[in-house]
């Protein structure tokens, strides 16, 4: 298995252009998660999804960021407007189910918004 | 509510030395317990985990780690630091029920040649 696929690894954008950051999760895996890496906050759960639905989106840290997952192989985190504080390292990851099975994490994206 | 605490956000180490990094969590049920380690520009990655059954856990590049009840602890020991280790550590917690891992704040493992 290739694991967690996320992309891409690195982006650099502009202030207040849309960011759209990727993930692929392991076949089979019914949970889905997206987490932000800051030195400041340290590792954050932003939203989860199990079996393609959102689930807890408190993470969430205002209306400009949106996650969807349309199917069961593919999940997105668009950030719009994006804005320099949004800089961090995202984090997808999946698990086969709760419990003892714990998570894969994807490389990450390392978003840098200038 | 399920929690984790760990001990020290900084631990250095010479290399050689034995290496303790501290976890503590709260929870009225056994839970399961997780070690994750992430090196520099890298994802997480699982080390061990505790599901209930022996008690002493052995992990990857030879962590161990030992499930205390009385204790409530899940502190992670490797008898002789390599440079190579040299990273940021997670303890998890699952609590049995729950859907999703409470991870503590993570401490930075440094080796001294």
């Amino acid at each position: 298995d290739a694991g967690v696929i996320q992309s891409p690894r690195h982006e650099v954008t502009e202030m207040g252009q849309e960011v759209t950051l990727r993930c692929k999760p392991i076949s089979g895996h019914d949970y889905l998660f997206w987490y932000r890496q800051t030195m400041m906050r340290g590792l954050e759960l932003l939203i989860y999804f199990n079996n393609n639905v959102p689930i807890d989106d408190s993470g969430m840290p205002e209306d400009r960021f949106s996650a969807k997952m349309p199917n069961a192989s593919f999940s997105t985190l668009k950030i719009q407007p994006s804005e320099p504080r949004d800089s961090a390292v995202y984090f997808c990851a999946s698990s086969l189910a709760p419990g003892p099975y714990g998570y894969t994490f994807g490389s990450g994206t390392r978003l840098t918004v200038v | 509510a399920q929690s984790v605490t760990q001990l020290g956000s900084h631990v250095s180490v010479s290399e050689g030395a034995l290496v303790l990094l501290r976890c503590n969590y709260s929870s009225s049920v056994p839970p399961y317990l997780f070690w994750y380690v992430q090196y520099p520009n890298q994802g997480l990655q699982l080390l061990l985990k505790y599901t209930s059954a022996a008690t002493l856990v052995k992990g990857i590049n030879g962590f161990e780690a030992e499930f205390k009840k009385s204790e409530t602890s899940f502190h992670l020991t490797k008898p002789s630091a390599h440079m190579s280790d040299a990273a940021e550590y997670f303890c998890a917690v699952n609590i049995q029920g729950a859907q999703k891992l409470v991870f503590g704040q993570g401490t930075r493992l440094t080796i001294n040649p």
